[in-house]
């Protein structure tokens, strides 16, 4: 069964911290693997997009990783702002389907305190 | 940003009404979806669509129905509105394989449905 998994659930940290999160997947056959940012009571925004080749891929401070032996990804956010506060997203794509199927994590609800 | 519009943005009503949720796109996307999203939840596609007169129900059961009579436009239509369809509802884009990446999804804001 295709599944997408995060961790942590939750996150709070301080502004100006770093920190990283987590995403394991079980999807296959494999096409590639999306972090999206959510906005609370807003529709997801595309942070980066990562194919099998590539294991890595930065967008300002955010920095996503991909292992796609192991079926993990990271993403790692850089000196922290209050406006990072969202729901962090996790999406993989299969390659098997014409539709372009996307399978979504739960996200990871991050807050950045003052 | 993307040109992907949904109205409202959010919406009370009482259980037996019929509802609508618009959904626009102004970028010639061939495909259209819809997803239903609760709190703290992932995004569960409902209805997909390839292009105009072709709709697809998705992985989540819904009461829903939708249509495409036009590329832009894929509204979504409850008959009678019952407090267990009470959801985030989002729609979404994306081109036609060789337009771009095949399934780079744009999403729009979102509706916030209550049902009383």
């Amino acid at each position: 069964k295709n599944q997408v998994e995060q961790s942590p659930q939750s996150l709070i940290i301080l502004e100006g911290k770093n920190c990283t999160l987590q995403c394991n997947y079980t999807v296959s056959p494999f096409s590639n693997l999306r972090w999206y940012k959510q906005d609370t009571g807003r529709g997801p925004v595309s942070l980066t997009i990562m194919t099998f080749s590539e294991n890595t891929k930065s967008n300002g401070r955010y920095t996503a990783t991909l292992d796609a032996d192991t079926k993990q990804s990271s993403l790692h956010i850089t000196a922290s702002q209050l406006s990072d506060s969202a729901s962090y997203i996790c999406v993989v794509s299969d390659r098997g389907s014409t539709l372009g199927r996307l399978y979504f994590g739960r996200g990871t609800q991050l807050t950045v305190w003052p | 940003e993307a040109d992907i519009y949904q109205t409202p943005r959010y919406l009370v009503i009482g259980t037996g009404k019929k509802i609508t949720l618009e959904c626009s796109q102004t970028m010639g996307h061939d495909k259209m979806y819809w997803y239903q999203q609760d709190p703290g939840m992932e995004l569960h596609l409902i209805h997909y669509s390839y292009g105009v007169n072709s709709t697809e129900k998705g992985d989540l059961s819904s009461e829903s129905t939708v249509s495409r009579i036009r590329t832009e436009h894929f509204p979504l239509t409850l008959e009678s509105a019952r407090p267990s369809h009470t959801s985030q509802y989002l729609c979404a884009s994306s081109a036609k394989s060789g337009q771009g990446v095949r399934d780079e999804q744009f999403f729009g804001p979102g509706t916030r449905l209550t049902v009383l």
